[in-house]
């Protein structure tokens, strides 16, 4: 069974540019949640798709972020204008169910605003 | 709010020794609370978790126990292995279990020293 995937595993943009982020996650997993990781601190939850409805976008830092799940298959982060601060590792997971049920990571993309 | 402390964040024991990282959380609600593993440039991976209505759990060589009354959780590993070195992080579920929302510590380095 493949894993959850994440496209890019790497990008550098410059301030001010937009970059969308992409995540496949395990067929037939109803939940995908978007984290974040910035410089050695903890992941942060950004937010929660049921399907291709937002669950909980707590999470989401401002307005410059967007995410998508068009057709409750693969999700798109898209950060526009991206900040300076917007650097780190962007983590997508899936479950199949709620709560007590495994969250299953991605790889990672690592985004760096210069 | 809801936050999830850590410590060490750093921890290095001698191959065959014992290591035990330590985790609070503020949200009296949570009732799941996993151990994820991330090894260098790996995805994170979930190696044990626990629920509210038990106290401890083992898994071979690793466990956790939970007092709910003090919201303090801890994950032991026993006869270290190089192997084990990585970051690890302990994670509490928002509220109750009918969310997907995990609040992550801040991450522990563990090395394990041949």
């Amino acid at each position: 069974e493949a894993g959850v995937t994440q496209f890019p595993s790497h990008s550098v943009i410059e301030k001010g540019q937009t970059v969308t982020l992409r995540c496949d996650p395990i067929s037939g997993h109803d939940n995908l949640y978007w984290y974040r990781r910035v410089m050695g601190k903890e992941i942060k939850f950004l937010l929660h798709f049921v399907k291709e409805s937002k669950q909980d976008e707590s999470g989401m830092p401002n307005n410059r972020f967007l995410a998508e799940r068009t057709g409750g298959t693969y999700s798109t982060l898209k950060v526009q204008p991206a900040e300076l601060e917007d650097s780190g590792v962007y983590f997508c997971a899936s479950s199949q169910e709620l709560g007590f049920d495994e969250q299953f990571f991605g790889p990672g993309t690592r985004l760096t605003v210069l | 709010g809801e936050n999830v402390e850590q410590h060490p964040s750093t921890l290095s024991v001698q191959e065959g020794d014992s290591a035990v990282i330590k985790c609070t959380y503020s949200d009296s609600a949570s009732n799941y609370f996993p151990w994820y593993k991330q090894e260098l440039g790996k995805r994170p991976q979930l190696i044990i978790d626990i629920r509210s209505n038990v106290g401890e759990k083992k898994d071979q060589r690793i466990a956790v126990t939970l007092n709910k009354t003090a919201k303090h959780f801890s994950l032991h590993i026993t006869e270290t292995q190089p192997e084990d070195s990585a970051v690890y992080f302990c994670a509490a579920i928002h509220g109750s279990s009918n969310t997907g929302k995990l609040i992550f510590g801040q991450g522990t380095t563990l090395q394990v020293k041949p």
